[in-house]
């Protein structure tokens, strides 16, 4: 079954501006991650948030988690053309050896120079 | 540092053949995860390993096998290809312990044809 879903499915913006995507999740977590993917390349790691956590910033991202709403938001400010990619929310069910992500379907962002 | 290596980058086979992924994870890390990416599509899990053993089990077909070796590397078995197998496959790695997070590789492109 699908775990994260995010929105919106795409977005489009102009340099510098900000970009925000949503997830939403159905399960408990342990914790939360985003992962960006260049077309057709491997799953780079942006963040991890853990369920006791509300917000987290790691340079121009800031990703909040509301777990009463099973939600997550990632913030990327002043936007880049190099930003342009697929963005995923994965959720993690806990920290154990067993513990695979499941992932979202990704939001495609389009940074214009 | 070291990354996650996955080989070959790129397999083209027919239909029926059969194909070996190879996964080579970060240096000292003791679970593996293989995840399937069809065309625009989320990555969906596999299975992982975690210390030569298997750890979970998701969608993967009985067609397809896997296993971790002694050196911790794992390779991924699939039998019978079908036009629907074309993907791309990633492996992941982590460390238990680590909170959750993962490290993926750079993934094989199969295409069957």
């Amino acid at each position: 079954s699908q775990q994260g879903e995010e929105d919106p499915q795409a977005l489009s913006i102009q340099e510098g501006e900000n970009a925000t995507m949503n997830c939403s999740y159905k399960t408990s977590i342990n914790n939360l991650q985003w992962y960006r993917q260049n077309s057709g390349r491997g799953l780079v790691h942006l963040i991890l948030i853990r369920s006791n956590e509300r917000e987290k910033h790691s340079g121009r991202l800031r990703v909040t988690l509301d777990t009463s709403k099973k939600s997550s938001s990632l913030l990327i400010t002043a936007s880049r053309a190099a930003d342009t990619a697929s963005y995923f929310c994965a959720t993690g069910p806990n920290t154990g050896a067993n513990s695979k992500l499941t992932f979202g379907k990704g939001i495609t962002l389009s940074v214009r120079p | 540092a070291a990354g996650v290596i996955q080989s070959p980058r790129h397999l083209i086979k027919e239909k029926r053949e059969t194909a070996t992924l190879k996964c080579y994870p970060i240096p000292r890390h003791d679970t593996v995860y293989w995840y399937q990416q069809g065309p625009g599509q989320d990555p969906q899990f596999l299975i992982s390993f975690y210390e030569k053993m298997q750890s979970d089990k998701g969608s993967i077909p009985d067609r397809f096998s896997a296993q971790q070796f002694s050196d911790y590397h794992s390779e991924l078995n699939m039998s019978s290809l079908e036009l629907g197998d074309s993907a791309l496959y990633f492996c992941a790695s982590s460390l238990l312990g680590l909170a959750g997070e993962k490290y993926f590789g750079p993934g094989t492109r199969l295409t069957v044809t």
